[in-house]
C-alpha cells in the first residue's frame, strides 16, 4: 500500500480558497487517489477521485501533477461547516491506508 | 435511500469480555469493510469481504477478532476476552463492488469501550 503524508492541519477563513497537498511518493501505476471527509463522531464521507490531471465535482476539485506523486486538494469558498478531517487515500486494493488526516479549522 | 447503519452505537463492556458487532450495508451492495479508529487517528482496515467470504483479513490485530458475513449481506465482528487497548470506534463501509475505484460509503460507527 502506497503511503500517505499531509499536514496535520490547517486555518482558514469562511470564503477563502483551500488547498490540502498529499505526498504519495510510492503511488503504482493502478492506484487511485481518493479523498474522504470525517465530521467528529460520524463517518468518513467520499469528496472525489482521480487518476491523473484535474477532476472537478459539484464540492471539490483534486489536481495530480504528470508524475502522480502528489496530489492537492481545492475546497473553494469554505464555510464553517467544511471544519473536518481530511483524508487522502492512494490505492487500487480492496483496503485503503488513511494516514491520520488534515485537521482543517475554518474560522468566521 | 437507507445508507449503512451499525448497533449498537455505544457498547461499554468489562475486559475480558466478549462482544459482537454489527453492520447492515446498503442493499444490492457485495463489498463490505471494517475498520477500527483510535482517538486522533485515521480508520485502520481490519477486514473485508466480497460476498459471503472474507477477501483480505490482514488487518486484523489477533486471533481475539473475528468477523462473518453469512449471506452476503448483515456482517458482525466479534470480539472475544476483550482488553482495554481494544477500545476504539469500529466503523463499517461498503461498497458496489470491489476494487478501490468504488466509492466506500460508511456508517456511523460503534464506539467500543473497555473498561
Amino acid at each position: 500500500l502506497a503511503k500517505t503524508t499531509q499536514p496535520v492541519s490547517m486555518d482558514s477563513y469562511e470564503g477563502q480558497e483551500v488547498n490540502i497537498t498529499c505526498s504519495h511518493n510510492n503511488i503504482a501505476t493502478n492506484d487511485y487517489i481518493t479523498w474522504y471527509q470525517q465530521f467528529p463522531s460520524q463517518g468518513p464521507r467520499f469528496i472525489i477521485q482521480g487518476y491523473k490531471t484535474k477532476v472537478t465535482n459539484e464540492v471539490a476539485s483534486l489536481f495530480i501533477p504528470a508524475d502522480r506523486k502528489s496530489s492537492t486538494l481545492s475546497l473553494p469558498r469554505v464555510s464553517l461547516s467544511d471544519t473536518a478531517v481530511y483524508y487522502c487515500l492512494v490505492g487500487t486494493s480492496d483496503k485503503f491506508y488513511f494516514g491520520s488526516g488534515t485537521k482543517l479549522n475554518v474560522k468566521p | 435511500g437507507a445508507g449503512v447503519s451499525q448497533t449498537p452505537s455505544n457498547k461499554v463492556t468489562e475486559k475480558g469480555k466478549y462482544v459482537e458487532l454489527r453492520c447492515d450495508p446498503i442493499s444490492g451492495h457485495t463489498a463490505l469493510y471494517w475498520y477500527r479508529q483510535s482517538l486522533g487517528q485515521g480508520p485502520e482496515f481490519l477486514i473485508y469481504f466480497q460476498g459471503t467470504g472474507a477477501a483480505d483479513d490482514s488487518g486484523l490485530p489477533n486471533d481475539r477478532f473475528f468477523a462473518v458475513r453469512p449471506e452476503g449481506s448483515v456482517s458482525t465482528l466479534k470480539i472475544q476476552r476483550t482488553e482495554r487497548g481494544d477500545s476504539a470506534v469500529y466503523l463499517c463501509a461498503s461498497s458496489l463492488s470491489r476494487g478501490g475505484t468504488d466509492t466506500q460509503y460508511f456508517g456511523p460507527g460503534t464506539r467500543l469501550t473497555v473498561l
